[in-house]
């Protein structure tokens, strides 16, 4: 069973203009969220993180994501997009079965001059 | 630096050759992670150990083993190698439901 999907593998942007990208989970139990970034050539680093605290969760580089239990939904947003941020975003909930993650297939931004 | 080490960054070699990739995961972090990630299928997790245990096994291949030493070192071995291992592979480490902390991978070429 797919525990994340995340919708759109690839999203364009105007620089300046929102980024949303999004994120879907299915668990039963309260899960761990996460973002990733990955830049090209380089490892996936942590963006932000929801661990059952303040559902805003905010993150580095001025992008946030929020927590939604009804919609089953995580999705990340940074209100003006940098030409900085093209990057592959993953998302990856952690249900604490074994400490098992699982990610998404991941989102391709790209930022538009 | 997320304080995961991987080696070597670059391998090049040929087909039916066997490779060892080698991670040291952050101080402390108990749990080992390793994923592989190419074009077309993106970042397929393979193999997970926790205090030199197996615990988890994703989409790894029976050419593909891995193991945790009692430093908590870990070492994927991929043999029999074929074009299609061509990838970029990842160790991440943790502690229990803590985030993930990725090296800065392996680039498998096979010619």
């Amino acid at each position: 069973a797919q525990s994340v999907t995340q919708l759109g593998s690839h999203v364009s942007v105007s620089e300046g203009a929102l980024v949303l990208l999004r994120c879907n989970y299915s668990s039963s139990v309260p899960p761990y969220l996460f973002w990733y970034v990955q830049y090209p050539n380089q490892g996936l680093q942590l963006l932000l993180k929801y661990t059952s605290a303040a559902t805003l969760v905010k993150g580095i580089n001025g992008f946030e994501a929020e927590f939604k239990k009804s919609e089953t939904s995580f999705h990340l947003t940074k209100p003006s997009a940098h030409m900085s941020d093209a990057a592959e975003y993953f998302c990856a909930v952690n249900l604490n079965t074994g400490n098992q993650f699982y990610f998404g297939t991941g989102t391709s931004l790209t930022v538009i001059p | 630096d997320s304080g995961v080490t991987q080696t070597p960054k670059h391998l090049i070699t040929a087909t039916g050759q066997r490779v060892t990739l080698r991670c040291s995961p952050r101080s402390g972090d108990l749990s080992v992670y390793w994923y592989q990630q190419s074009l077309d299928q993106g970042l397929q997790f393979l193999i997970q150990y926790y205090n030199g245990e197996e615990r988890a096994k994703g989409n790894i291949l029976e050419r593909f083993s891995a193991q945790q030493f009692p430093d908590l070192h870990s070492e994927l071995n991929l043999s029999s190698l074929e074009l299609g291992d061509s990838a970029l592979y990842f160790c991440a480490s943790s502690v229990a439901r803590g985030e993930l902390f990725f090296g800065e991978g392996s680039r498998l070429t096979v010619l």
